[in-house]
């Protein structure tokens, strides 16, 4: 079975910072990757995905994400966060043997103050 | 365009009760998801509808679930007597047939059990 964890489960940053979360998975066979993202009171969307080629993936408002194999990791990236990315952020894989279903991390918070 | 729907966004009800969960997802989607979002579980896998096939009911956590998909199109998820430990948000998501396609998710019906 697949796992996936998030190392970070509270985040608190200031306006320009850069953030790095964290997301290592578990399953020995080809695996898809995805981040998604909840901000207060609405519903999960996707900020980028993973299937195969260029290891570095970019997304939607300026995120991005590795795919390292060798570390079974996809962290994901922001040079410099704003307020408005307060919100909880999930990574998800599914394996290309299962019928797509997401596993997810926990899940980390990440607070920015303006 | 329309994005997943679910229905109601909240149910209270007390132990011992039927509930049902309804969603509509985006026109087109032969794929459908049911999760559970709740505090100490996370984001957890319950059951996966694709076209005609039989569905995958793998992560259901008890036989009091259980879900139907009619005509393809809308899904109704009914939890038969109701526990405390039922209470979470249950999120509906659905995907176009495809490899390379995300799931796009509902806005949730948050489950209270008195």
């Amino acid at each position: 079975a697949q796992s996936v964890s998030q190392h970070n489960h509270h985040v608190i940053l200031s306006e320009a910072a850069s953030l790095e979360l964290g997301c290592n998975y578990s399953y020995g066979g080809t695996v898809n990757l995805f981040w998604y993202v909840q901000y207060p009171g609405q519903h999960l969307q996707l900020l980028l995905k993973y299937f195969s080629g260029d290891p570095l993936v970019k997304g939607i408002k300026g995120f991005e994400a590795e795919f390292i194999k060798s570390k079974f990791s996809f962290n994901l990236r922001k040079p410099s966060v704003q307020w408005s990315d307060t919100a909880e952020y999930f990574c998800a894989v599914t394996s290309a043997n299962a019928g797509n279903m997401l596993t997810f991390g926990g899940g980390t918070r990440l607070m920015v103050k303006p | 365009g329309a994005g997943v729907s679910q229905s109601p966004s909240n149910k209270v009800t007390e132990k011992g009760k039927d509930v049902e969960l309804r969603c509509d997802p985006i026109s087109g989607h032969t794929a459908l998801y049911w999760y559970r979002q709740s505090l100490g579980q996370g984001l957890e896998f319950l059951i996966y509808f694709q076209g005609n096939s039989a569905p995958d009911k793998s992560g259901l956590p008890s036989d009091r679930f259980s879900a139907e998909r009619t005509g393809g199109s809308v899904s109704t998820l009914t939890i038969q007597r109701t526990q405390q430990e039922d209470s979470a948000v249950y999120l509906c998501a659905s995907r176009l047939a495809g490899y390379y396609n995300e799931q796009f998710f509902g806005p949730g019906t948050r489950l209270t059990v008195l």
